[in-house]
């Protein structure tokens, strides 16, 4: 069975500091990991994926994630927090197969910026 | 292509009145998923289609909820009748092979819905 679980419901930095926000997945294939953010009354935007290929995906907006499979995790970071990234980020986890419904979203981290 | 598109943005609605959301999926994509955010249960698949046929609705909440696709390029999700714990933030999304190979899901811009 496939999980996801988003560590921290809240994190709060300073504008140009670093960012992270951490994933743990569960999976029993190899899967496919997302990140998604969502601002204030808009709807979900694809940040970065990973699908197997190189361990470290670089996203838009200067945002990055690893994968670790010994650590079953896909933490997102960004170097330096914009007073723009303060919005809600989902992580994702997808076995890979055909079946939509093994698409799992994390229930999000609330990321919040201060100047 | 505009992407996913919603309709209404906002919608309020009193109390056992009938409610109809509206979703055009980007065009191409063969998958399509109704998705419900609210602050208490975050957000939840409701029922997704493939190719116009409703392949999984147990998130459905109840019978008062029913989903459509009656075309490639349409989508419907009904409550009838409506209750204040329907109020949410309702998304569509549409994909192609959504999950492998890494094929991500589109999102429309979603409906607020408030039921008074």
């Amino acid at each position: 069975a496939q999980s996801v679980t988003q560590l921290d419901s809240h994190v709060s930095v300073s504008e140009g500091t670093p960012v992270l926000l951490r994933c743990n997945y569960s999976s029993s294939y190899s899967p496919s990991l997302f990140w998604y953010v969502q601002h204030p009354n808009k709807g979900l935007q694809l940040l970065l994926k990973y699908t197997s290929a190189a361990t470290l995906v670089k996203g838009i907006n200067g945002f990055e994630a690893e994968f670790k499979k010994s650590e079953t995790s896909f933490h997102l970071t960004k170097p330096s927090a914009h007073m723009s990234d303060a919005a809600e980020y989902f992580c994702v986890v997808s076995d890979g197969y055909s079946s939509a419904s093994k698409i799992i979203f994390g229930s999000g981290t609330r990321l919040s910026i201060r100047p | 292509d505009a992407g996913v598109i919603q309709s209404p943005r906002h919608e309020v609605t009193e109390m056992g009145q009938e409610v109809t959301l509206r979703c055009k999926p980007i065009s191409g994509h063969d998958y399509l998923f109704w998705y419900r955010q609210t602050m208490m249960r975050g957000l939840e698949l409701l029922i997704y289609f493939n190719n116009n046929v409703p392949i999984d609705d147990s998130g459905m909440p109840e019978d008062r909820f029913s989903a459509k696709m009656p075309n490639a390029s349409f989508s419907t999700l009904k409550i009838q009748p409506s209750e204040p714990r329907d109020s949410a933030v309702y998304f569509c999304a549409s994909s192609s092979r959504p999950g492998q190979a890494g094929n991500e899901q589109f999102f429309g811009p979603g409906t607020r819905l408030t039921v008074l």
